[in-house]
């Protein structure tokens, strides 16, 4: 099956951790996007990346930081500079010739602070 | 400001009906606005792209229109289905043309 995966579904967070969220698709798709969903919000772009070693960030970077060293991964690590880090977190994908372009999301990851 | 502008009230209507979603926005001028359905808990899925210069986009029971002087893009989905009950998103191309920027959603509920 062609598609994104992202993991885990939940993830717990303690104070002062680092926590790395995975993305991988299979689709052969150039660019990656990782977004935040905060209840009753849109998504909100943290980073995203259009081709492999290169990305840029989005709209609410601070205190998130990504790779992207193959072109089908795409990881997100939530460091203890994030102070607000608990919102459900969304990987997508799309061909690359643009952001006109479609884009195919994963299932998701819930964040969560303990 | 630039935003973008949602219904943020649940949408209820029968089943059978058409249902109409708006989506608002100021401050952009995009060449491209998308629809994504979402279900609880679950990643967006794709449904419409219509282009600026296109005033009306079709697709089964699914209709959007697109009108840059009133800045506003509208939602039908026609004779709905209590299958079609999610939340509803608009996205605008935007930042140069290098990424997708979403309204918050319409929350639309089918009932029988």
């Amino acid at each position: 099956d062609g598609g994104i995966t992202q993991s885990p579904k939940y993830l717990f967070r303690k104070e002062g951790q680092n926590v790395t969220l995975s993305c991988e698709q299979n689709l052969n798709h150039d660019a990656m996007y990782w977004y935040r969903q905060d209840p009753g919000q849109g998504l909100r772009l943290i980073y995203y990346s259009q081709i492999v070693n290169d990305f840029q960030k989005g709209d609410i970077a601070e205190g998130y930081s990504v790779s992207r060293e193959k072109k089908e991964s795409f990881p997100l690590t939530v460091t203890s500079a994030q102070k607000n880090p608990t919102a459900f977190y969304l990987c997508a994908s799309s061909s690359g010739n643009g952001p006109q372009e479609t884009q195919y999301f994963g299932p998701g990851t819930r964040l969560l602070v303990l | 400001s630039q935003k973008i502008e949602q219904n943020s009230e649940a949408l209820n209507i029968q089943e059978g009906k058409t249902a109409t979603l708006t989506c608002n926005y100021t401050n952009y001028s995009p060449a491209y606005l998308q629809w994504y359905r979402q279900d609880p808990g679950r990643g967006p899925v794709f449904l419409l792209l219509i282009r600026e210069n296109e005033k009306e986009k079709r697709k089964e029971r699914l209709k959007v229109t697109f009108d840059t002087t009133l800045k506003q893009s509208l939602f039908h989905i026609t004779a709905s289905q209590p299958a079609d009950s999610a939340t509803y998103l608009c996205a605008l191309l935007t930042g140069g043309g290098n990424k997708l920027t979403f309204g918050t959603g319409t929350q639309l509920k089918v009932e029988l």
